[in-house]
């Protein structure tokens, strides 16, 4: 089964509009933690965000939330006010405590275009 | 200061030769990794090295061997290239592989095309 799993391909968004890209996972450990991470076409990854499993708030940085719902298994990202730089592929991952601790899981990536 | 760096960024070689991709953090990480980003941007672990030690070894052919000279270097090499090897290549660190909430710091990623 797909650990990380983002269903969204491809996605456009006009400028200043907020953006949610989703992200399910999969996991029986009950300790994780979930990231976000963005990759412009210069090719490099860039981290945006971290949620923990027993973390009570959604996290935040800046324009970027994790929208995070622990029963669905849901760790979708929320971009507001989006701008032009902004278009990037954002690829989900997850880490697990209990189990091969030190390997992340990536979902596909969404492909986030943003127009003016 | 670059934090991860890997050379060449551009590899181009044909078919049957070797190659090696370095890799070097300056951020004390105990931790480095190979990843491999294949054409359809999927991101797949090859190697993970803690400390110089080996701890994940994906389902990679052998033609693939990781070399850790110390914890702030892991290069890739690669024997018989093959034209299936062509992809993005990415070295990246993290701080403590048994702390959760540390991420992965990536290098620029090596896009490696074999003719």
């Amino acid at each position: 089964a797909q650990k990380i799993t983002q269903t969204q391909p491809g996605m456009f968004v006009q400028e200043k509009e907020a953006v949610t890209l989703d992200c399910t996972y999969d996991t029986s450990d009950p300790s994780y933690g979930l990231f976000w991470y963005k990759q412009p076409s210069s090719g490099e990854m860039i981290f945006l965000i971290y949620q923990g499993s027993y973390d009570q708030q959604n996290a935040t940085e800046g324009r970027y939330s994790l929208n995070f719902q622990k029963a669905r298994k849901s760790a979708n990202l929320v971009i507001s006010a989006s701008q032009l730089g902004d278009s990037a592929m954002y690829f989900c991952a997850m880490r697990e405590d209990l189990y091969n601790f030190n390997k992340f899981y990536f979902g596909s990536g969404t492909k986030l275009n943003v127009k003016p | 200061d670059t934090a991860v760096s890997q050379t060449p960024k551009y590899l181009v070689t044909q078919m049957g030769n070797d190659k090696s991709i370095k890799c070097e953090q300056n951020l004390g990480h105990d931790t480095m990794y190979w990843y491999k980003q294949d054409s359809k941007k999927f991101l797949k672990i090859m190697f993970s090295y803690n400390n110089k030690e080996l701890i994940i070894n994906e389902t990679v052919p052998n033609r693939f061997s990781p070399k850790s000279p110390d914890k702030a270097h892991l290069n890739l090499h690669i024997n018989s290239l093959e034209l299936g090897d062509s992809a993005v290549y990415f070295c990246a660190s993290s701080q403590d592989g048994q702390v959760l909430n540390y991420g992965y710091t990536f290098g620029s990623g090596t896009r490696l095309t074999v003719v």
